[in-house]
């Protein structure tokens, strides 16, 4: 059973449209992330979601619009895709937040590709 | 601000050597430091995670160690494997915000 799993694994789109990256955990956390990460391989974190609420919301665009309808699940949706979107986009959760259980779990990952 | 610093983008490393990565902060007081692995296409796996007031954690080949003087972390593989070769990325965490490191390329070279 995958523990974090996320759909689309591969998305490509043409500027200026809407696109949705759902994500799912089967482990029982608390806390959901979404990360993107560049072509320089930054790893950077973008939103967090404890129970449902938000707890980060890094400096990013308000095109970005996170969604949790419930613990399990974290939805990324985009609005008015730019070139420099295009990256890959990881979904995470850990047990809890700040503290020793705040292990994170990754997806798969989501490549996004907007020509 | 606050900053992160693996040693190099790659290393490369002959098997069955000790491979060392370092992981440098600054303007930063993490309560626990984390190494992930990440191989390409596949997203980060956590290894192991060190405590503020630990020195130095072990987990069959892998040792971490952790400085707070220094503001550094060293993470060492023993008797190193080319299965080894992944990117390696250190993650700082204190509350609720974690940040990480870019990562650093290891090459086992048979």
């Amino acid at each position: 059973d995958t523990a974090v799993s996320q759909t689309p694994k591969y998305l490509v789109t043409q500027m200026g449209n809407d696109k949705s990256i759902k994500c799912e955990q089967n482990l029982g956390h608390d806390t959901m992330y979404w990360y993107k990460q560049d072509s320089k391989k930054f790893l950077k974190i973008m939103f967090s979601y404890n129970n449902k609420e938000l707890i980060i919301n890094e400096t990013v665009p308000n095109r970005f619009s996170p969604k949790s309808p419930d613990k399990a699940h974290l939805n990324l949706h985009i609005n008015s895709l730019e070139l420099g979107d295009s990256a890959v986009y990881f979904c995470a959760s850990s047990q809890d937040i700040g503290g020793s259980t705040d292990t994170q779990y990754f997806g798969p990952g989501t490549r996004l590709t907007v020509l | 601000s606050q900053k992160i610093e693996q040693n190099s983008e790659a290393l490369n490393i002959q098997e069955g050597k000790t491979a060392t990565l370092t992981c440098n902060y600054t303007n930063y007081s993490p309560a626990y430091l984390q190494w992930y692995r990440q191989d390409p296409g596949r997203g980060p796996v956590f290894l192991l995670l060190i405590r503020e007031n630990e020195k130095e954690k072990r987990k069959e080949r892998l040792k971490v160690t952790f400085d707070t003087t220094l503001k550094q972390s060293l993470f060492h593989i023993t008797a190193s494997q080319p299965a080894d070769s992944a990117t390696y990325l250190c993650a700082l965490v204190r509350d609720d915000k974690i940040i990480f490191g870019k990562g650093t390329r290891l090459h086992i070279l048979p």
